[in-house]
């Protein structure tokens, strides 16, 4: 079975600072990693993926995650945060292997970010 | 290029009712997905469709269903109403079979069942 757990339910940054994202998963394969964003009343839009390709990944907005296999984790990074960065930010595992060959998506409980001015 | 659109965005039920929710994808994409968004159960896949076909089925009963027609639309439908059904209903389109490839996802239908 897969899972994924986000280690922080709020982070609170100052606008300017570095932001991390922390997401640690469980799959017995070689998964699909993402990292979405959530705006208030706004559907989720796509940071960045990894599929077994370079373990540095780059998104959109100046994100990007690292795939670290013997950590399991995919924690999602951004090296100086703005106020538009204020969401929530959800980590998903697919893997078809894990889901007797289908891929069915688990999401993660979700990381409020808070940036402060 | 569009984007995902959901219709309606805000839904009032009572319960006992059933409800249709529907859902356009993005031209040219064929899989459509189906989420619920709760507070207390996060984001839970309810079952995706790909080419008029169910390929995968979340943990819901069978009070939850769908189906999608030949031009990718996709509608979900759940009867019987419930207290707990009031959510924000998530629909995502993906070019292929999700998995692998991105989804891009709608605003939603927020659900209230009074």
């Amino acid at each position: 079975a897969q899972s994924v757990t986000q280690l922080d339910s709020h982070v609170s940054v100052s606008e300017g600072t570095p932001v991390l994202l922390r997401c640690n998963y469980s799959s017995s394969y070689s998964p699909s990693l993402f990292w979405y964003v959530q705006h208030p009343n706004k559907g989720l839009q796509l940071l960045l993926k990894y599929t077994s390709a370079a373990t540095l990944v780059k998104g959109i907005n100046g994100f990007e995650a690292e795939f670290k296999k013997s950590e399991t984790s995919f924690h999602l990074t951004k090296p100086s945060a703005h106020m538009s960065d204020a969401a929530e930010y959800f980590c998903v595992v697919s893997d078809s292997r894990a889901s007797g060959g289908s891929y069915i998506p688990t999401f993660g409980r979700g990381t409020s970010l808070i940036v402060h001015p | 290029k569009a984007g995902v659109t959901q219709t309606p965005r805000y839904l009032i039920k009572t319960r006992g009712q059933q409800v249709t929710l529907s859902c356009s994808p993005i031209s040219g994409h064929r899989s459509v997905s189906w989420y619920q968004q709760t507070p207390g159960q996060g984001l839970q896949f309810l079952f995706e469709y790909f080419s008029e076909t169910q390929r995968n089925k979340g943990n819901f009963p069978g009070r939850f269903s769908g189906r999608q027609f030949s031009n990718s639309r996709s509608e979900m439908n759940v009867s019987t109403l419930e207290l707990g059904d009031s959510a924000l209903y998530l629909c995502a389109s993906s070019l292929r079979a999700s998995g692998g490839y991105e989804q891009y996802f709608g605003p939603g239908t927020r659900l209230t069942v009074t």
